[in-house]
């Protein structure tokens, strides 16, 4: 079975710091995924990337940025946290599938709180 | 991007067949339609994915039909373990660095007994 891990499931941290989010799978899928999971917002795209170094912005991309030096690992970064970005952090991951859609396999997220 | 509406949330007693329906009015011609399935505490997790007309695996159905601005995720003889949030997401990958997708809201299936 595919195994998207991330590093906390439970985070708080204050307002002003920089927090980093890691997730790292075990099926050498090239797509990586940050989602954040609000109510009544559903699931919204951060950042993916579709290789090593390489990056794309999602919908909601601004005070994020994300890192991928290895192809198993996908790191998001919050430069600066805000109490607005209090949320639930899913990270997934999927082959490429070209012309359809893979299906995303995801972590069971982080619950991150910002004071 | 096309935009998706999904119910709030909906009931059903336990053994009945459940129908949840997802509009997307402006899907463009190579976007797929994936459903997923979340329990509390846990990352959503792939159900059935399909393009056009009918798609069936061992948990669910998935129809859509020809102009294919909505689709219908049917889950039949539903038990209590059912109960979860559906979501419906359609998107497409075209290539490196080349993603478009859009995930509904979620519905909220509870299951009665």
């Amino acid at each position: 079975d595919v195994k998207v891990t991330q590093s906390s499931r439970y985070l708080v941290k204050r307002t002003g710091e920089k927090v980093f989010l890691e997730c790292v799978q075990d099926m050498d899928h090239e797509n990586m995924f940050w989602y954040r999971q609000d109510p009544g917002l559903g699931l919204r795209l951060i950042y993916f990337s579709y290789d090593v170094k390489m990056k794309e912005k999602g919908d909601i991309p601004e005070g994020y940025s994300v890192s991928r030096e290895k192809k198993e690992r996908f790191s998001l970064i919050l430069e600066s946290a805000s109490t607005n970005q209090t949320s639930m952090y899913l990270c997934a991951s999927s082959s490429p599938g070209q012309g359809g859609f893979q299906p995303q396999h995801f972590g069971d997220g982080t619950r991150l709180s910002i004071l | 991007l096309a935009k998706t509406t999904q119910p709030i949330s909906m009931d059903s007693y336990e053994g009945q067949e459940v129908n949840i329906t997802c509009s997307h009015n402006n899907i463009a011609t190579n976007d797929y339609i994936t459903w997923y399935q979340q329990f509390p505490s846990q990352g959503p997790r792939f159900i059935i994915q399909g393009y056009k007309t009918k798609v069936t695996n061992e948990v669910a159905s998935l129809f859509i039909p020809a102009d294919r601005k909505s689709s219908t995720l049917s889950l039949p003889r539903v038990s209590l373990s059912d109960t979860a949030v559906y979501y419906c997401l359609v998107g497409l990958y075209s290539g490196a660095g080349s993603y478009q997708l859009t995930f509904g809201k979620g519905t909220k299936l509870s299951v009665i007994p």
